[in-house]
């Protein structure tokens, strides 16, 4: 099993607050991706990063995959109580396997 | 209809009964798998069904049985189970290319074991 770790595990934060996550490994995969998921729903796909040292941008949300490609973090900007929700990495091996951090779980009060 | 479709969406059981959960995608996807989510752990990979043949059993314990009659369809047949079994599980799929995928899940089936 590879191991991923996510911190923080909890954050609580304002409207309008920056935010990062991250997500580290001993391992090297060969892609890694960042999903949230809601409460009685499944985890949805946000971003996937192939490239050692590849930032990618979505709205708000930034991510960027680590020069090894053992880690990554996402930053959030100005954060909206629509981005409460448990964030997830998983590194992707070469075998169709992924494997998950622990999650972080957000909330963001008005 | 919705890419990943899990049912029952709830499900009760005894130690002693057998139930099985069924998952359908309608992606047209090479590659489907079994994740367990308990609170505060990981999500725990079970089981990777690659092109219909299986390609990963994580130690998981005989109870939990997987089936996948075809590229669309995938079960976890489920017998004698234990109360710490009772959890989140989810069914995905993805389409391997290369060394890249992405993993659509479904909604998930909450079991409670009794």
């Amino acid at each position: 099993t590879q191991l991923l770790e996510q911190s923080p595990q909890f954050l609580s934060i304002q409207e309008g607050e920056n935010l990062t996550v991250y997500c580290n490994s001993s391992s090297v995969f060969s892609s890694l991706q960042w999903y949230r998921q809601e409460p009685g729903e499944g985890p949805v796909l946000l971003v996937t990063v192939v490239t050692g040292g590849e930032v990618k941008k979505l709205k708000r949300l930034t991510f960027q995959f680590g020069d090894a490609r053992k880690d990554s973090s996402l930053h959030i900007t100005a954060a909206q109580p629509g981005d409460t929700g448990l964030y997830l990495c998983a590194g992707a091996n070469n075998f169709n396997k992924f494997y998950f951090g622990s999650g972080t779980k957000l909330n963001v009060k008005p | 209809e919705t890419g990943v479709t899990q049912t029952p969406r709830h499900l009760v059981m005894g130690m002693t009964n057998k139930k099985s959960l069924k998952c359908e995608q309608h992606l047209g996807h090479n590659a489907m798998y079994w994740y367990k989510q308990s609170a505060k752990k990981p999500l725990e990979l079970m089981f990777v069904y690659s092109l219909e043949e299986r390609v990963e059993n994580n130690s998981v314990p005989s109870r939990f049985s997987p089936e996948c009659p075809n590229s669309s369809h995938l079960f976890l047949h489920l017998h004698t189970l234990q109360p710490e079994d009772s959890a989140l599980y989810l069914c995905a799929s993805s389409q391997w290319a290369g060394n890249t995928g992405e993993l659509f899940f479904g909604e998930g089936s909450r079991l409670t074991v009794l």
